[in-house]
């Protein structure tokens, strides 16, 4: 049972343009909520991560919105470059330490 | 900045041949994990150590797979014997106050 489910499994963008994803979970247990990037090669990075006790988190380009009601959860990239052309994963946490659980990626492709 | 540390990059291999990864996480980590991740779909956690004591292996096919962490710094994971559906990155991560870093993982190939 896929307990973090996210979409799109691929997106393309125009330079310029805003990406956005959407992840869904269903354990409310969950209480950390990071993105990662992952550039082909390369292990996953930390890209942001939020809690559920906040709506929204901004780091330069890069904003979390968080619905706790809804159990959702969506990572939007401002202003897309090329250099953002990677795979996204969501992920959740049920008390830090433990098991990180892996949505199944987004690739995304920022066109120039 | 510190990085977990993986060897071989890449490894080719025949089934029944046997395999081994070895992942050297930050230094003074505890939590270390092995996470296998297939072509197109996200890492899923194969086993979980704290110190040298295995916390979570539940998802390792123990039948072909051991993982170790003796001294409870460096790890090795062990595949024995490989079969195709085998073929997949295999990531080592290491953890500390909640921040999880991976390292670069190994590719394995099983023809």
């Amino acid at each position: 049972q896929q307990q973090v489910k996210q979409s799109p499994q691929s997106l393309i963008v125009q330079k310029g343009g805003i990406s956005i994803i959407n992840c869904a979970y269903e354990n409310t247990a969950f209480d950390y909520f990071p993105w990662y990037q992952q550039f082909p090669g390369k292990g996953p990075a930390l890209l942001i991560a939020i809690r559920p006790d906040v709506s929204e988190k901004k780091e330069g380009r890069f904003t979390i919105s968080f619905n706790k009601s809804a159990k959702q959860f969506s990572l939007h990239i401002m202003d897309s470059q090329p250099g953002d052309s990677a795979t996204y994963f969501c992920a959740a946490v049920y008390n830090q330490g433990g098991k990180l659980i892996f949505g199944q990626g987004t690739e995304l492709s920022v066109k120039p | 900045e510190a990085e977990v540390a993986q060897s071989p990059r890449y490894k080719i291999t025949e089934k029944s041949q046997a395999v081994a990864f070895w992942c050297d996480p930050i230094s003074g980590h505890a939590t270390l994990y092995w996470y296998r991740q297939i072509l197109g779909q996200g890492p899923e956690l194969l086993v979980q150590f704290q110190d040298e004591s295995v916390v979570d292996d539940s998802q390792l096919p123990k039948d072909r797979f051991s993982a170790e962490r003796l001294k409870g710094v460096d790890s090795t994971l062990k595949i024995q014997p490989a079969e195709l559906g085998d073929s997949a990155m295999y990531l080592c991560a290491s953890s500390e106050q909640g921040r999880w870093f991976f390292g670069p993982g190994t590719r394995l190939t099983v023809l």
